[in-house]
């Protein structure tokens, strides 16, 4: 069964205090790794994927990589607005060739303080 | 707005009775998938659905609960007889291709179901 564990739970950083959020994966056969960005009330909004190790993604303050085990989301110089709940997830071989199934980690919640 | 689109954006129900949670995709696709979120629980898989087709259910309560995705009209998410443990946030995502495809889901802003 696949399984996705994020770290840390809860980062508070001051405004334009870079950082790193964590995501450790086991699966049988990634096909995909995504990260989210949930605020309070509303539902998750797409922010990258990721297929391979050594694949690097950047949009505007937030960079993720990929390992064969982990993925980081580095947050750059964040600002107030970029305090949410980070979600990661997987899809793997292990949903048969439906491939619909997207196992999400607990989330970062981020508090980006001014 | 051509997000996913959710309905209603909460939903009280009395035990017993039944809930029936809607989903429109995004404009251009034809694959939805239920997540529930449970308080102080991360996201969990329900069901894979395409039009007039369940691909996967694994994550599916094997009683009381029921999905569809009807050739024609929203997607609907069927919970009959709830119980208080029913109480959660249901997402809906949907994606243009099939899961295996380079398409991520995107998601609507859920439904919030209580149980009295």
């Amino acid at each position: 069964e696949d399984q996705v564990t994020q770290s840390p739970e809860a980062l508070r950083l001051q405004e334009g205090e870079s950082s790193s959020l964590n995501c450790s994966y086991t699966v049988s056969g990634l096909r995909g790794l995504f990260w989210y960005r949930q605020d309070p009330g509303k539902g998750p909004e797409f922010l990258f994927t990721l297929y391979s190790a050594g694949e690097e993604k950047e949009k505007e303050r937030l960079k993720a990589t990929l390992t064969k085990k982990e993925s980081f989301l580095h947050i750059t110089a964040p600002k107030p607005e970029d305090s949410a709940t980070y979600l990661c997830a997987v899809r793997s071989n292990a949903g048969g060739t439906s491939y619909g199934k997207l196992t999400f980690g607990q989330g970062t919640i981020l508090t980006v303080h001014p | 707005n051509a997000g996913v689109m959710q309905n209603p954006r909460h939903l009280v129900r009395r035990r017993g009775q039944e809930a029936r949670l809607r989903c429109s995709p995004m404009k251009g696709h034809s694959h939805v998938y239920w997540y529930r979120q449970l308080p102080e629980e991360g996201l969990k898989f329900m069901v894979y659905l395409q039009k007039e087709n369940i691909i996967d259910e694994s994550g599916m309560p094997k009683e009381r609960f029921s999905a569809e995705f009807p050739k024609e009209g929203p997607s609907i998410l069927r919970i009959q007889q709830v119980v208080r443990g029913d109480s959660a946030a249901y997402f809906c995502a949907s994606s243009p291709g099939q899961g295996g495809s380079n398409q991520p889901q995107h998601f609507g802003d859920g439904t919030r179901l209580s149980i009295l």
